[in-house]
């Protein structure tokens, strides 16, 4: 089985840097995504880690370790644009399990 | 190309009533799955297909029947609807599997009275 764990909520001011955690026991890992899903619209992707270490794309990152079954998403110069859910998911056995979503929200 | 599209937008049914969610993507991708999302749980895996006349069970498969006869079409069937299966539910695709970006359709918002 799966369990994956992120907090439900943050609020951060525009300018600002915020980390989503998401940490996560399950069998049969292959990876770890990270969507973003604004109100009201359907989850789209941010990132994909299969590996170990930072990957950046942009004003966004995530990390990976496997080995504490962690993973946190980076959000750099944060933007109105980016008040929405953060929803880590973790692929293995060719489904993904999905954890319940870190809302953000952003102010001036 | 159109991407994942899914059909209808709104619905509402009575209890005992079935009906079918269309899925259809224009993307030759393999891989095709059912989530449904509600308050505070998350998205949760219904059905997935690998593959033309494949299909498996995923978290929360009770109540809920698929196919996939064709590459492009993946409808998800609800038998005997009930007032908890009220939710959104988004069908996904990606290339190959799991392990690839699913992309998401807009979303079908079913409502059972």
């Amino acid at each position: 089985g799966q369990n994956i764990d992120q907090p439900t909520e943050m609020t951060a001011t525009e300018g600002a840097i915020v980390q989503i955690n998401c940490t996560y026991q399950t069998s049969g890992f292959n990876g770890l995504f990270w969507y973003q899903q604004h109100a009201g619209e359907a989850p789209t992707f941010l990132s994909y880690n299969v590996l170990d270490g930072l990957e950046e794309k942009g004003r966004f990152s995530s990390f990976l370790s496997r080995s504490k079954g962690y993973s946190y998403l980076l959000l750099k110069e944060l933007q109105m644009k980016d008040s929405a859910s953060y929803l880590c998911a973790v692929t293995g056995n060719n489904r993904l399990a999905f954890g319940k979503g870190n809302q953000v929200v952003v102010i001036p | 190309n159109a991407g994942v599209t899914q059909t209808p937008k709104f619905q509402v049914l009575k209890t005992g009533q079935s009906m079918t969610l269309q899925c259809a993507q224009d993307m030759n991708h393999e891989y095709m799955s059912w989530y449904r999302q509600d308050p505070g749980m998350g998205l949760r895996l219904i059905h997935y297909s690998v593959g033309a006349g494949i299909t498996d069970q995923g978290e929360v498969p009770n109540g809920y029947n698929v196919s996939r006869s064709t590459t492009e079409d993946f409808p998800l069937r609800l038998l005997s609807a009930a007032p908890s299966q009220t939710s959104v539910y988004f069908c996904a695709s990606s290339r190959q599997g799991a392990g690839y970006e699913q992309y998401f359709g807009p979303g079908t918002r079913l409502t059972v009275t």
